[in-house]
């Protein structure tokens, strides 16, 4: 099993709609829990952050982490077209000495 | 602007060359690592830096090699460049204590080989 599991999709839904996006980890380890996203040709951008389980908000992106079934969703309101973009999870830890693992991405279409 | 600098942008080499990908980061990260993504792999770890003269291997190794002789700079060098290395190259540069958190992204080098 792979450390991170994710669906790359793609995925494409209408202006207006609610999307989610999903991961599984197999790493019992992690404690923080990381979405990125990366536009078309650019490289990825830190867009939310959370540590250990729970819910965390801002503005129209929710991020859920579900320790104990190692679940962790990335949720998007009222989708617009600049949502339109690939989503990445990362599951990290305090441990020294190791680097950020990622999921393969999935890729968001968001039509007008 | 403070941040992570990838040089070249795009390369494109020829099957048996080297090269070296540059990348800097001003921001005094202790932790830096590459990363190729490709389509349907997502990013894919091949080496990474805890800090100056200490490297480790990542997921995807073979074929590329590391140094960190200071806390700004983690090149990554092409031994023998084979068709199989054609990918997006990704430089990022964190802070250890905040785990994933303060990871930061270069723009990426595309590379091609023939």
């Amino acid at each position: 099993q792979k450390e991170v599991e994710q669906d790359p999709g793609p995925l494409s839904v209408p202006e207006g709609a609610i999307v989610s996006l999903n991961c599984t980890y197999s790493n019992s380890a992690f404690q923080y829990f990381m979405w990125y996203r990366q536009y078309s040709r650019k490289g990825p951008e830190l867009l939310m952050y959370t540590y250990s389980s729970g819910n965390k908000e801002d503005g129209r992106f929710t991020a859920q982490v579900d320790k104990s079934s190692k679940y962790i969703s990335l949720f998007i309101r009222d989708s617009q077209p600049s949502d339109s973009a690939t989503y990445l999870c990362a599951p990290g830890s305090n441990q020294a000495g190791t680097a950020l693992i990622f999921g393969k991405g999935t890729t968001l279409s968001v039509s007008s | 602007n403070a941040g992570v600098t990838q040089t070249p942008k795009f390369q494109v080499l020829k099957t048996g060359q080297s090269m070296t990908l540059q990348c800097a980061q001003d921001m005094n990260h202790e932790y830096m690592s590459w990363y190729r993504q490709d389509p349907g792999m997502g990013l894919r770890l091949i080496h990474y830096s805890v800090g100056a003269g200490i490297t480790d291997q990542g997921e995807v190794p073979n074929g590329y090699n590391v140094s960190r002789s200071t806390t700004e700079d983690f090149p990554l060098r092409l031994l023998s460049a084979a068709p199989s290395q054609t990918s997006v190259y990704f430089c990022a540069s964190s802070y250890h204590d905040r785990g994933g958190y303060g990871y930061t992204f270069g723009s990426g080098t595309r590379l091609t080989v023939v």
